[in-house]
């Protein structure tokens, strides 16, 4: 299994510009995640969603933040239009459904925006 | 709200030394509990999960405990390396059950 994959792992772009990142779950996994990890405010849960449907979005800071998930094997985070204090690392993770399973991370993509 | 605390920040021991890092969460209602290691730039790597009705798990020098009542785990590290040098969170599933609530971490450095 080649775990949690995310692209591109490292971004860096101008403020006002549009980014999307990618994340690729665990095949057979029903839940995904999409954290965000800054210095000041630790890992912070954007959105999750089970069996492809977004279930809680109360993470999401603002409307230029959106994320979908068309398959059971992809999702996107993307921001439009970026900022300065978008930056940070975004995580991806996913896990099965039961209490008796853990979490797999990805690798992260970090987001600088310049 | 559930909230995760780490206790301390940071830590520095000299090798050899078995080190206790703790985590205290303020909603006892959790389904389970889990500790996550992480180098610097790089991503989450698992460490234990400790399911609601365990008290305890083990992987090699690694031991963490869970006690719910009192809103508590450890993770202990037994013989402290060089290697061991990481920041290492816990994360509990909130009360419904899916989404890991972290904390801010510890970040462990163990000189030679």
């Amino acid at each position: 299994d080649a775990g949690v994959i995310q692209s591109p792992r490292h971004e860096v772009t101008e403020m006002g510009q549009e980014v999307t990142l990618r994340c690729k779950p665990i095949s057979g996994h029903d839940y995904l995640f999409w954290y965000r990890q800054t210095m000041m405010r630790g890992l912070e849960l954007l959105i999750y969603f089970n069996n492809n449907v977004p279930i809680d979005d109360s993470g999401m800071p603002e409307d230029r933040f959106s994320a979908k998930m068309p398959n059971a094997s992809f999702s996107t985070l993307k921001i439009q239009p970026s900022e300065p204090r978008d930056s940070a690392v975004y995580f991806c993770a996913s896990r099965e459904t039961g209490t008796n399973y853990g979490y797999t991370f990805g690798s992260g993509t970090r987001l600088t925006v310049v | 709200k559930q909230e995760v605390t780490q206790i301390p920040a940071a830590l520095s021991v000299p090798e050899g030394e078995n080190l206790v890092l703790n985590c205290s969460f303020t909603d006892s209602a959790i389904y389970n509990l889990q500790w996550f290691r992480q180098d610097p730039g790089k991503g989450l790597t698992s460490l234990l999960l400790i399911q609601s009705s365990q008290r305890e798990q083990t992987s090699g020098r690694l031991n963490a405990s869970l006690d719910k009542s009192s809103g508590r785990s450890t993770l202990y590290i037994a013989a402290s390396q060089p290697g061991d040098s990481a920041t290492y969170l816990c994360a509990v599933f909130n009360q419904a059950g899916t989404a890991l609530i972290f904390g801010k971490g510890t970040t462990l450095s163990v000189s030679s």
